[in-house]
């Protein structure tokens, strides 16, 4: 089975700037959870969808907004991006999201921000 | 190698040695506690997992304890290998589908 995939995987952008990207989750996961990790702050919850609902939402601004489509896939957006923003951007999957659930991470996407 | 009851950003062990890193999670409530692997390049990788209403778990090589009284949690590693050579995270959730990871630690295998 397939495991999570994340693109692209290196995106360099500059100050006000908007991105978008895009998490496949493992074939049957319903639920796609997004983190940043930075080397200051570790790794910090962004969102989670399941069934294209965001159902809980971590301490970010409101420039940082995701969605899930019909077929689980999910793609994060940040808008109007600052220097602060550049990080390893991490998309998690699960079955339905649950605590007992595993979640299994995919590689990342590498945010640069100039 | 080994250190007991702090959590150290970086832990150097010989190969071949038993690795324990140690974590203090936060809130007493959580249900979930969960310890991930990062290699460099890569993301978390899943390692093993213990619910809030157990004290111990094994897995191959890897062994998490949970001391609720003091909000600790450990990860033992058998018999250390150049592949145990990562940041070790831990993690906890109230099942409200959220992770909250710790600071993570460094953990080079010295062959």
């Amino acid at each position: 089975k397939a495991g999570v995939t994340q693109t692209p995987r290196y995106l360099i952008k500059t100050r006000g700037q908007q991105v978008t990207l895009s998490c496949s989750p493992i074939s049957g996961h319903r639920s796609v959870s997004w983190y940043q990790q930075t080397p200051g702050q570790g790794l910090q919850f962004l969102f989670e969808y399941f069934s294209e609902t965001q159902r809980n939402k971590g301490n970010f601004p409101g420039r940082f907004s995701g969605r899930q489509f019909s077929n689980s896939r999910s793609e994060m957006n940040v808008s109007t991006l600052e220097l602060g923003d550049s990080a390893l951007y991490l998309c998690a999957s699960s079955f339905n999201g649950r605590a007992a659930d595993t979640q299994y991470f995919g590689p990342g996407t590498r945010l640069t921000v100039l | 190698g080994e250190s007991v009851g702090l959590h150290l950003p970086t832990l150097s062990v010989q190969e071949g040695d038993n690795s324990i890193i140690n974590c203090a999670y936060s809130n007493s409530a959580s249900d979930y506690f969960i310890w991930y692997k990062q290699e460099s390049g890569k993301g978390p990788q899943f390692i093993i997992d213990i619910r809030s209403n157990m004290d111990k778990r094994q897995g191959q090589r890897v062994t998490v304890l949970l001391n609720k009284t003091v909000k600790h949690l450990s990860l033992q590693i058998a018999a250390t290998q150049p592949g145990d050579s990562a940041v070790y995270f831990c993690a906890e959730t109230l099942n409200d589908y959220k992770l909250s990871f710790g600071a993570g630690t460094t953990v080079t295998v010295r062959a």
